[in-house]
């Protein structure tokens, strides 16, 4: 069965901080996204990866990086952490292929940054 | 810019049928998809159209027209548990990146 996890649900940080949002898939896949979603605007990507080791910006890259060191794994990094930072985070993966590339979603992480 | 407009809020009720349209402005297109998403969880795949024709899925069949504009998903038989958000997605390259749109609200009332 397919499966993409995050590693937290929810989680709360202090403006300023540094902070780690985890994903992993274990479904092969050379693709995964991150994207944050907040009412009214629908999910926006903010950093992609295709392979190991390679990242492209997304549409709202601004105030994060990412990591891709093992084919499974993509992090998202909150460098110092705003309030405007409060959102959804989703995780995504999929196959690169010009057919059906559908996305695979993470259950999500709920930002809170106070 | 790229841009995915689908309408914000829909009410129907049980055992109705509700059509979803969704118009997009992308730089390029591999697909249209569609994904259903219930509040705090996240999105399901639902459908999928690359060449213009009719999917059907069970109660949901989504439809592409690429030379006439219309492409949309029709829910049938519309049940409480089909109260969720539908969001309308384009693959806008071979390498697998989307663009959404903001996503339907579908109200399913008794």
């Amino acid at each position: 069965d397919v499966k993409v996890t995050q590693s937290s649900r929810y989680l709360v940080k202090r403006t300023g901080e540094k902070v780690f949002l985890e994903c992993v898939q274990d479904m092969d896949h050379e693709n995964m996204f991150w994207y944050r979603q907040d009412p009214g605007l629908g999910l926006r990507l903010i950093y992609f990866s295709y392979d190991v080791k390679m990242k492209e910006k997304g549409d709202i890259p601004e105030g994060y990086s990412v990591s891709r060191e093992k084919k499974e794994r993509f992090s998202l990094i909150l460098e110092s952490a705003s309030t405007n930072q409060t959102s959804m985070y989703l995780c995504a993966s999929s196959l690169r292929t010009s057919a059906n590339n559908e996305q695979f979603f993470g259950p999500g992480t709920r930002l809170t940054v106070l | 810019g790229q841009n995915i407009d689908q309408p914000t809020e829909m009410t129907a009720t049980e055992g109705a049928i509700v059509q979803i349209n969704c118009t997009y402005q992308t730089s390029g297109f591999n697909g249209l998809f569609w994904y259903q998403q219930h509040a705090g969880e996240a999105p399901t795949f639902l459908s999928y159209n690359v060449l213009d024709g009719l999917e059907e899925k069970g109660r949901f069949s989504s439809f592409l027209s690429r030379s006439n504009g219309y492409r949309y998903l029709l829910l049938k038989e519309l049940q409480m548990k089909d109260s969720a958000s539908y969001l309308c997605a384009v693959s806008t390259d071979s390498w697998g990146k989307f663009q959404f749109g903001a996503g339907t609200q579908v109200v399913v009332t008794p």
